[in-house]
């Protein structure tokens, strides 16, 4: 299973951009790449997943490089409410596989 | 389209019960997977259940258990409790042929 690295925490104010950058050095050819958030008490949210290159929808952008050892998810303009803990995740979602979730990156945000 | 549902959505139980949680898929979905969240904490698998069967396990005791139902849904149980088994529980459910895993609200278990 790959490991993932991502900072502890990270502050930010309302309307600026945001990105967390996930390193996966061991990702196996396979594995795609998901961000979940996750307020409290609550499960995991699907925000979005990628596998190469760059992915956007209507929340987030997904960014990987060729090499695919890291991955960067970017926060266009966020908000009080995007005050929330972020993970990456490597591998497969489908059957027969399971998936590690790391301790996260707590993403404050502020006025 | 209702989501991943689960229940009880809170529980306090004292050391050396059981307790039995519920978890019921998005539909279309036929792949659950059980997780457990201490305070703090990433979720950390407990196991996945496909066609009624076990198919992985994290590093859980055998005090962890489960069953998937014809209908898709399970349950966990948890025999002899713990201190250490408070947690929030969650339930994701997937399609075993696709990627995508979603996540319920969670069970909020307390032991006291």
């Amino acid at each position: 299973l790959a490991k993932t690295t991502q900072p502890i925490s990270m502050d930010s104010y309302e309307g600026q951009e945001v990105n967390i950058t996930c390193s996966h050095n061991n990702i196996a050819t396979n594995d795609y790449i998901t961000w979940y958030q996750q307020f409290p008490s609550q499960g995991p949210r699907f925000i979005i997943q990628g596998y190469k290159t760059k992915v956007t929808n209507e929340v987030a952008s997904l960014f990987i490089p060729a090499d695919r050892k890291s991955s960067t998810l970017s926060l266009p303009r966020v908000s009080l409410s995007d005050t929330a803990v972020y993970y990456c995740l490597v591998g497969l979602t489908g059957g027969g596989n399971k998936l590690t979730f790391g301790t996260g990156t707590q993403l404050k945000v502020e006025l | 389209d209702a989501g991943v549902t689960q229940s009880p959505t809170h529980l306090i139980k004292t050391r050396g019960q059981q307790v039995t949680l519920r978890c019921s898929p998005k539909s279309g979905h036929d792949t659950v997977s059980w997780y457990q969240q201490a305070l703090g904490q990433g979720p950390q698998f407990i196991f996945q259940y496909y066609e009624e069967e076990e198919r992985q396990r994290g590093n859980f005791p055998d005090r962890f258990s489960g069953h998937q139902f014809p209908n898709y849904s399970s349950e966990l149980n948890v025999n002899a409790l713990l201190l250490g088994d408070s947690a929030l529980y969650l339930c994701a459910s997937s399609l075993y042929q696709a990627t995508g895993l979603y996540f319920g609200p969670g069970t909020r278990l307390l032991v006291l």
